[in-house]
């Protein structure tokens, strides 16, 4: 069974810059996460999407934050303009079905992001 | 307030030798705790789940604890190895209606030679 996957791995912009992430979910999953890992710090829940509707996206800084899954399936999150504080990992997740059990995320290798 | 605290924050430990985790969280009303670990530049991976009713889970050399009483959970490294060295992350499910997630910040292990 193929993993999470996401694009790019590494990304340097400088502040004010746009930035896009992609990532393709597992075959079948319905819901997908974002989420932002500050260096040291466990993971922070930006958005997450059952099929293509948004159920929670209260951490998501929606100023310069986007994030869209159009067709249910692949996502991506945008951060215009960006500020140095947004340097870090960008990990996109996703399961079978927020509402049942086993609740298991499966994890991307992540996106790191360093804003200069 | 849901929150999941973690320690120590960091730890050296002798390759060989055994180490705990530990893992307390104010999470309500629960529905199951994780633990994740984490290598350097990549993704998160589950090692162990636990729903209220189970007390003890285990994973090849990695065995975890949960007393739902105290809201406390361990994590026992047995034996470890150079590749143990990552960071172990606690993780708690509230059940909302559609399974709120609160993550801990990790342990950082580093195992030596």
């Amino acid at each position: 069974e193929a993993g999470v996957a996401q694009s790019p791995r590494y990304k340097i912009i400088e502040k004010r810059q746009s930035v896009a992430f992609w990532c393709n979910p597992i075959s079948g999953h319905a819901t997908l996460y974002w989420y932002q890992q500050i260096l040291g710090q466990g993971p922070k829940l930006l958005i997450q999407f059952q099929n293509n509707g948004v159920v929670d996206d209260s951490q998501l800084p929606k100023d310069r934050f986007s994030a869209e899954r159009l067709k249910g399936v692949d996502s991506t999150l945008k951060i215009q303009p960006a500020k140095l504080e947004d340097s870090a990992v960008y990990l996109c997740a996703s399961s079978l079905d927020r509402t049942a059990l086993p609740y298991e995320q499966y994890f991307g290798p992540g996106t790191r992001l360093t804003v200069t | 307030k849901n929150q999941v605290e973690q320690s120590p924050q960091s730890l050296i430990i002798l390759e060989g030798k055994n180490c705990t985790l530990q893992c307390n969280y104010t999470v309500s009303p629960f529905s199951n705790l994780r633990w994740y670990k984490q290598d350097t530049g990549r993704g998160p991976v589950s090692l162990t789940i636990m729903t209220f009713s189970e007390n003890t889970k285990s994973n090849g050399r990695y065995t975890a604890t949960l007393d739902a009483d105290t809201k406390q959970s361990s994590l026992h490294i047995t034996a470890s190895q150079l590749s143990d060295s990552a960071s172990y992350i606690c993780v708690v499910s509230a059940d909302t209606g559609g399974f709120k997630t609160i993550f801990g910040a990790g342990t950082r292990l580093f195992v030596k030679a």
